[in-house]
């Protein structure tokens, strides 16, 4: 069974750093794209950032690019996002998300994982 | 970057009515790479369905997807009391960033 599990959140100052984790299993994790997705409270979903499932190609959102970075790591079957310079703006649920379709790019999201409640106040 | 704009923001029906949500796209979406997503209060998006018309695994035949190039069109015939959801749509189909539409709430009347 395919699972995601996020973690990391927390209530976070502006103007800091904040990784967050996504533990996968269940599917061959070095086969997939991965996604990462947020949610700010009463909003709708911002699509942010895709990495290949070597790691060697990766996508961002024009709004985050230069300070979000998407890594994972297929040994331990895990997925990051080290987010920079935090902002009251990224204060949002964020998710991890697999692509249904393996070693693409151009797929939907099949599986999410719960979210991870990132606050950002001083 | 395709922008994907949904109407209406809010519909109000009853159960056993049809909905129907509308997406629309800047540009043509490559492929009809085109998903939508339904999520519930304090819950992760589901995949409902893929590739403009595709039902995802586990999906109800009520729901149905169609369309093509900038407009596509979800529709839910013979609403049950957990439908009532917000719905996403998300194109796929050119390089990311894959963008969602701003999303459409379905509200009981």
């Amino acid at each position: 069974q395919v699972h995601l599990v996020e973690s990391g959140g927390g209530l976070v100052r502006p103007g800091g750093s904040l990784r967050l984790s996504c533990a996968v299993s269940g599917f061959t994790f070095s086969d997939y794209y991965m996604t990462w997705i947020r949610q700010a409270p009463g909003k709708g979903l911002e699509w942010l950032s895709c990495i290949s499932p070597a790691g060697l190609t990766t996508f961002y959102a024009d709004s985050v690019k230069g300070r979000f970075t998407i890594s994972r790591d297929n040994t331990n079957n895990s997925l990051s996002l080290l987010i920079s310079s935090l902002r009251a703006d990224d204060t949002a649920v964020y998710y991890c998300a697999r692509a249904l379709y393996d070693a693409t790019a151009y797929s939907p999201l099949d599986y999410w994982g719960q979210g991870t409640l990132v606050i950002v106040s001083s | 970057e395709i922008v994907l704009t949904q109407s209406p923001g809010t519909l109000s029906l009853s159960p056993g009515e049809s909905a129907t949500l509308s997406c629309r796209a800047s540009q043509s979406v490559p492929t009809n790479y085109l998903a939508w997503y339904q999520q519930k209060p304090g819950q992760a998006p589901r995949l409902l369905i893929f590739g403009a018309s595709r039902r995802a695994t586990g999906i109800p035949d009520r729901f149905s997807g169609s369309g093509s190039g900038t407009d596509f069109t979800l529709t839910i015939s013979r609403l049950e009391p957990e439908d009532f959801a917000v719905y996403y749509c998300q194109q796929y189909g050119s390089s990311p960033p894959n963008t969602f539409g701003q999303g459409t709430k379905l509200e009981i009347k």
